[in-house]
């Protein structure tokens, strides 16, 4: 089993409409977790980070956590074409040493 | 000015040639990072420092060695490079463990 493990889709969606991210890790002492956001050929950057049990709201990104079920998602509400993108979740390992990071979901957005 | 920064952006060579990758930071963080990214297989780790005198291998290191020649700047050289290290390499940086990473433009490789 991977540490973090992501559905690499591709997920389409149209504009306007709510995208949902999922991901899995299998450590359950994981504290921390985030989620990057990937354009083709650039480099990650961070979208969002959630470190305790529920949502986290961020302008039109929300992040929910339940650490019972070892499962972090990514909400993006009204989507635009300029999400379209690779998102990746990333949980630091339970050592400190490393993120495990996911494939990757790639998300289009169309208009 | 980018806090991350990797040098060169693109680069082509030959098999059997050794060549750098150079990264520099002005973050200040001590941790440091090199990972590799290809279609379908995500990012997977190379080498991480946590400081100029801690060097530690990753999944992948075979075939790579890496040089912390100053808190701000982590090389990463291919000894003999091979068709098989053509990727999307990237340095990181954090400050640490359980905080985000910071990641560099990348540098394209093709290894012919």
């Amino acid at each position: 089993q991977k540490e973090v493990e992501q559905n690499s889709g591709p997920l389409s969606v149209p504009e306007g409409a709510i995208a949902s991210l999922n991901c899995t890790y299998s450590d359950r002492v994981s504290q921390s977790f985030f989620w990057y956001r990937q354009y083709s050929g650039k480099s990650p950057e961070l979208i969002m980070s959630i470190y305790s049990n529920g949502d986290k709201e961020d302008g039109r990104f929300t992040a929910q956590l339940n650490k019972a079920s070892q499962y972090v998602s990514l909400l993006i509400r009204d989507s635009q074409p300029s999400d379209s993108a690779t998102y990746l979740c990333a949980v630091p390992s339970n050592t400190g040493n490393q993120f495990y990071f996911g494939t990757g979901t790639s998300l289009t957005v169309i208009p | 000015d980018a806090d991350v920064t990797q040098t060169p952006r693109n680069r082509i060579t030959k098999t059997g040639k050794r060549i750098m990758l150079e990264c520099s930071q002005t973050k200040g963080h001590d941790r440091m990072y090199w990972y590799r990214q290809d279609p379908g297989l995500g990012l997977r780790l190379i080498y991480y420092s946590f400081d100029v005198k801690d060097i530690n291998k990753g999944e992948i290191s075979d075939g790579y060695s890496v040089s912390r020649q100053a808190q701000a700047k982590f090389s990463l050289s291919l000894e003999s490079a091979i068709p098989n290290q053509t990727a999307l390499y990237f340095c990181a940086t954090s400050v640490n463990p359980w905080e985000t990473q910071y990641f560099g433009p990348g540098t394209r490789l093709l290894v012919l």
